[in-house]
């Protein structure tokens, strides 16, 4: 059974510090890896993808890729009240493209 | 921007009735996914759909659910017979091309199942 895996939290962390979130993935030829964020109720909005090993940045968002370890991270800088949220990881693994989700994890941001 | 949109937004059903719930992908996309969430848990894949046939389709997706493209804009996901358990949120997701694509999700449609 194939797996993506991610702490459920919460993750508390103060208005301003860095949020560190993990996934780990069991495929080992999955190819293309995205974070999705997801408020209450609301459809995942992408954050960010990543498909070769090290760091990709864009604005406050950086996501590490480790393919030999099986693992990929986010790391949010400064981060904001409105940055609560549930984080998802989604790995694509096959050639019709389709996603294979992680549980999510919840961000606390706290003033 | 273009954005997959979905209808309805909510829609409550008696159990055993039939429910379809239908997606605009975006229009130059050719690969088109539903998923669902049952509240409080994972976004799970139920099937893929590309050249007017289905790709691949999960163990949620049985003969109840069924999936069609009747033009060329919306894409349908018709539950036959709905239960208890279907209540979820269903998300319509699709990409132009398989590989390294970021899907782009519609904004969902809540099925309330009484």
């Amino acid at each position: 059974q194939k797996e993506v895996e991610q702490n459920s939290g919460p993750l508390s962390v103060p208005e301003g510090a860095i949020a560190s979130l993990n996934c780990t993935y069991s495929d080992r030829v999955s190819q293309s890896f995205f974070w999705y964020r997801q408020y209450s109720g609301k459809s995942p909005e992408l954050i960010m993808s990543i498909y070769s090993n090290g760091d990709k940045e864009d604005g406050r968002f950086t996501a590490q890729l480790n393919k030999a370890s099986q693992y990929v991270s986010l790391l949010i800088r400064d981060s904001q009240p409105s940055d609560s949220a549930t984080y998802l990881c989604a790995v694509s693994t096959d050639s019709w493209g389709k996603f294979q989700f992680g549980a999510g994890t919840q961000v606390v941001v706290t003033p | 921007e273009p954005e997959v949109t979905q209808t309805p937004s909510h829609q409550v059903t008696q159990m055993g009735q039939e429910v379809i719930l239908r997606c605009v992908p975006i229009s130059n996309h050719l690969y088109f996914y539903w998923y669902r969430q049952i509240l409080g848990q994972k976004v799970e894949f139920l099937v893929s759909f590309y050249n007017n046939e289905i790709s691949e389709k999960s163990e949620i997706f049985d003969d109840q659910f069924s999936v069609e493209r009747p033009d060329g804009s919306n894409f349908t996901l018709k539950i036959r017979s709905t239960k208890l358990e279907d209540s979820a949120m269903y998300f319509c997701a699709s990409i132009r091309a398989y590989n390294q694509e970021t899907q782009y999700f519609g904004p969902g449609t809540r099925l309330l199942v009484l």
